[in-house]
This record gives C-alpha cells, sequence and structure tokens, in this order.
C-alpha cells in the first residue's frame, strides 16, 4: 500500500521565492496534518484538515503561509515569499479520525527545504 | 504548554542493554502513542495505549501509561543497532476527535553495537 507521499523531497531556492510542497494523503483517510520540524523547535503542528477542511491553523507563522486542501487525495503548503528562517523538514501526515480518536498517523518522508 | 516532555532528550547503550524513555503529559488524554524517527525518514508509529489501559505490549516494546501521574515509558528490551533513531510521545486530547496530536520533543537514542 502506498503511504503519504510528499514532493518535492529537497527543495532549495533562494530567499524571495514562492515554494510550494505538496502532498498525497492515505486513501480513505480524512484529516492531514502539516508538520515543520527544526532542532531549535522540534516538532511544530502548523495546520490541520478534517475532511478537506482546515480546522486549526494557529500554528501556521506568518500570512506568508498558506494550506490547501481541495480535494480528499491533495493538499499543498505555500510559503510566499521564503525566507531563510523557514528552511526546516517538512511534514504531511494522514490518519483515519473517528469518534475517541484511536487512531495513529501516517508520515510521509518529508520535504527538505533550504532558503538560501 | 508543551503536552508531551520525553526524558533524557539522549540516551546512549550498548546493543543487548535495554532502553527506557519516559513521557510526561500536562491536560488529560484520550491516548498515548510513540513514534520512531529514523534519520532523515518520516515518523512511524509504534504502539497506542488507551486511557483505560495501564500496559502494552509489542515484540520488544513495553508502554505503561499512569494516569494519576500523567506519564508514560517505553522500554525496549534486547536493544539492537537498528533501535537507533529519535522517539517521540504524542498525546490525543479526550475532546477531540479529528485525529490532532501533541508530539514532545523526543529522546535520541543510540545503540552501539
Amino acid at each position: 500500500d502506498a503511504g503519504v507521499i510528499q514532493s518535492p523531497r529537497h527543495e532549495v531556492t533562494e530567499m524571495g521565492q514562492e515554494v510550494t510542497l505538496r502532498c498525497k494523503p492515505i486513501s480513505g483517510h480524512n484529516s492531514l496534518f502539516w508538520y515543520r520540524q527544526t532542532m531549535m523547535r522540534g516538532l511544530e503542528l502548523l495546520i490541520y484538515f478534517n475532511n478537506n477542511v482546515p480546522i486549526d491553523d494557529s500554528g501556521m507563522p506568518e500570512d506568508r503561509f498558506s494550506a490547501k486542501m481541495p480535494n480528499a487525495s491533495f493538499s499543498t503548503l505555500k510559503i510566499q515569499p521564503s525566507e531563510p528562517r523557514d528552511s526546516a523538514v517538512y511534514f504531511c501526515a494522514s490518519s483515519l479520525a473517528q469518534h475517541e480518536n484511536n487512531q495513529p498517523q501516517h508520515f510521509g518522508d518529508g520535504t527538505r527545504l533550504s532558503i538560501l | 504548554s508543551q503536552q508531551g516532555e520525553e526524558d533524557p532528550q539522549a540516551l546512549s547503550i550498548q546493543e543487548g542493554e535495554n532502553a527506557t524513555m519516559n513521557c510526561s503529559y500536562k491536560t488529560s488524554i484520550n491516548n498515548l502513542q510513540w513514534y520512531r524517527q529514523n534519520s532523515g525518514r518520516g515518523l512511524v508509529h509504534l504502539i497506542l495505549i488507551r486511557s483505560n489501559e495501564r500496559e502494552k505490549h509489542s515484540g520488544r516494546l513495553r508502554v505503561t501509561l499512569d494516569t494519576s501521574k500523567k506519564s508514560s515509558s517505553l522500554l525496549i528490551t534486547a536493544s539492537r543497532a537498528a533501535d537507533t533513531a529519535s522517539y517521540f510521545c504524542a498525546t490525543a486530547a479526550g475532546s477531540s476527535n479529528t485525529g490532532k496530536l501533541i508530539f514532545g520533543q523526543g529522546t535520541t537514542l543510540q545503540v552501539k553495537p
């Protein structure tokens, strides 16, 4: 079975450029999560969707960050304009959220983003 | 506030020894989960323990949960070099049904061959 698929795996770009990260969740999962991981701050939840609807975007650091989930099989995280401090590994995860919340999250292998 | 706090931050042991990692949390939970992250990879789910359970086993993994102390421990028995990774606990709030988890900072485990 295919897991969560993220693209690209690596992205190097200059500051000021627009960056778009992509995620395909596991088929049938109804919740999707975007995380950012750095050595300094650990794993941070940026935003998550349930049934394609954004539920909580309080973790999105600034208006430069935006996320969409146009359908159940695709989500994007966009940074515009990008800054060096956005350099991190960005993970997407999905789960089958049910009553009582007893389901694990499945992670992609992340996008390693470097902003020069 | 940080929900899950792991202890220790780093642990180095010899192959064959047992490794114990602890996690503390602050608010009421529905369940607690442990994840492993190998270098350069995403997190992988290891085991889930519900709030009404006290102990759970999966292969060489043993997880305990003490809701009165708001703490959990992960024991890896007879460790192997392949167990070298970072380990995270994550908690699911009792009121949420959207799958949201709060992750701790993780414990980095090094198993020396």
